[in-house]
């Protein structure tokens, strides 16, 4: 059993649609963290979120922490074929250091 | 930036062998890491350490070993190779253990027959 849910797993969009991808738990993490992988490459960090209900944007990414610290999302806003990839949420638990992933969520982006 | 190289990125092995896979890291970071990746599970923490000379077990240490010699050099050896360890293998490092964000090799895609 995974820590950390990621749904959905599988996204297919058109280019310029919008999507979400979520990252759900049942417990509270210190901060948690967004990266996305491209075939054959390690995963890349995207970004950390460590307050609850913090809000950050990157571009036309935006990533929420939840209020509890126990889930996230990851919404992006006119999606291009760019933005195709594996997402992953990780978290670190509290006194902790070491990142628990989720299954990750594979988007694909058609031009 | 931070630079984490791991030694190769495909290897085949035969079942049974000894096997040796090699991570390193520029930026003088405390924490290494390696994961084991597999298409529905995500990333498994195999083994990691905090420091020179010291280890801990992950979530699945069977079958596994590591060495850190030196700081910047984190070595994942796989004592006697199955083909149920065929899997995309990760590297990663962070800065302390109050700075968890990870900067990730390119990864070593293991097939064992």
């Amino acid at each position: 059993t995974q820590l950390l849910e990621q749904s959905p797993q599988f996204l297919s969009i058109q280019e310029g649609e919008n999507l979400t991808v979520y990252c759900n738990s049942s417990s509270v993490f210190s901060s948690l963290q967004w990266y996305r992988q491209e075939p054959g490459e390690g995963p890349v960090l995207l970004v950390t979120v460590v307050t609850g209900g913090e809000v950050k944007k990157l571009k036309r990414l935006t990533f929420q922490f939840g209020d509890a610290r126990k889930d996230s999302s990851l919404h992006i806003t006119a999606a291009q074929p760019g933005d195709t990839g594996l997402y992953l949420c990780a978290g670190t638990l509290p006194n902790d250091y070491k990142l628990s992933f989720g299954a990750g969520t594979t988007v694909t982006v058609r031009a | 930036d931070v630079k984490v190289t791991q030694s190769s990125r495909y290897l085949v092995k035969r079942t049974g062998e000894k096997v040796f896979l090699e991570c390193v890291q520029d930026m003088d970071h405390e924490n290494m890491f390696w994961y084991r990746q597999d298409p529905g599970l995500g990333l498994r923490l195999i083994y990691f350490s905090y420091d020179v000379k010291m280890k801990e077990k992950g979530d699945i240490p069977e079958g596994y070993s590591v060495s850190r010699e030196k700081k910047e050099r984190f070595s994942l050896i796989l004592e006697s190779a199955s083909t149920n360890q065929t899997s995309m293998y990760l590297c990663a490092s962070s800065l302390t253990r109050g700075r968890t964000e990870a900067f990730f090799g390119q990864g070593t895609r293991l097939t064992v027959v």
